[in-house]
């Protein structure tokens, strides 16, 4: 079972709009959580870190939040523009720097 | 800065043939991972360079699947033979020095498609 679960696998939403994506995770204790945004054919870009006593952090529309009691981290994502359409990937790093991928979830801004 | 290069960006080739793919790190970065990235799925590691030294391999398929990174900057990821399953992204990054806080930065992958 992957320690990483996200959901939903994918959605749809329309220019403007606010969405927010979910991971669950298993991986105890952690050091860090990233959330990365991967384009279509292009690699993994970070956009947001979080260590484990952090609740929040933001970058421009986008913004994480992590709950360490309920192993649950979110991304939202603020007023969508097209250029929003990507796999957005939680990623988890144990305290023996192995690193835990989710699966991702496929996010399309439709105008 | 020059991101990480890959290449090449996509091939095709026959189950049991041999392919090998290239990375060229960000300068400087000394830490360099490969990732095996399954359509629908988040990446895989399958190796980690420190300089010219394997970090991890754990994850390696090693009867078919071998990575060097000879004078510690670029690398080559060899697959023989392949198999279908091995269609996938093969995904380099690399990081300044492999730490815990540090930023990967992901080269845009060689799709592979074996028929």
């Amino acid at each position: 079972k992957n320690q990483v679960e996200q959901s939903p696998q994918s959605l749809i939403i329309l220019e403007g709009k606010n969405c927010t994506l979910q991971c669950n995770y298993t991986v105890s204790p952690f050091s860090n959580l990233r959330w990365y945004k991967q384009d279509t054919g292009r690699g993994p870009v970070s956009l947001t870190i979080m260590t484990f006593s952090e609740n929040t952090k933001s970058n421009g529309r986008y913004t994480a939040t992590l709950d360490a009691d309920t192993k649950q981290s979110s991304l939202h994502i603020t007023a969508s523009q097209l250029s929003d359409s990507a796999s957005y990937i939680c990623v988890l790093r144990s305290n023996d720097y192995k690193l835990s991928f989710g699966a991702g979830t496929t996010v399309t801004v439709r105008a | 800065e020059a991101g990480v290069a890959q290449s090449p960006r996509y091939k095709i080739i026959e189950k049991r043939q041999s392919v090998a793919f290239w990375c060229n790190p960000i300068s400087g970065h000394a830490t360099l991972y490969w990732y095996q990235q399954i359509l629908g799925q988040g990446p895989k590691l399958l190796i980690q360079f420190q300089n010219n030294g394997v970090v991890d391999d754990s994850q390696l398929p090693k009867d078919r699947f071998s990575a060097e990174r000879l004078k510690g900057v670029d690398s080559t990821l060899k697959i023989q033979p392949a198999k279908l399953e091995d269609s996938a992204v093969y995904l380099c990054a690399s990081s300044w020095r492999g730490r815990n806080q540090e930023t990967q930065y992901f080269g845009p992958g060689t799709r592979l498609l074996v028929l």
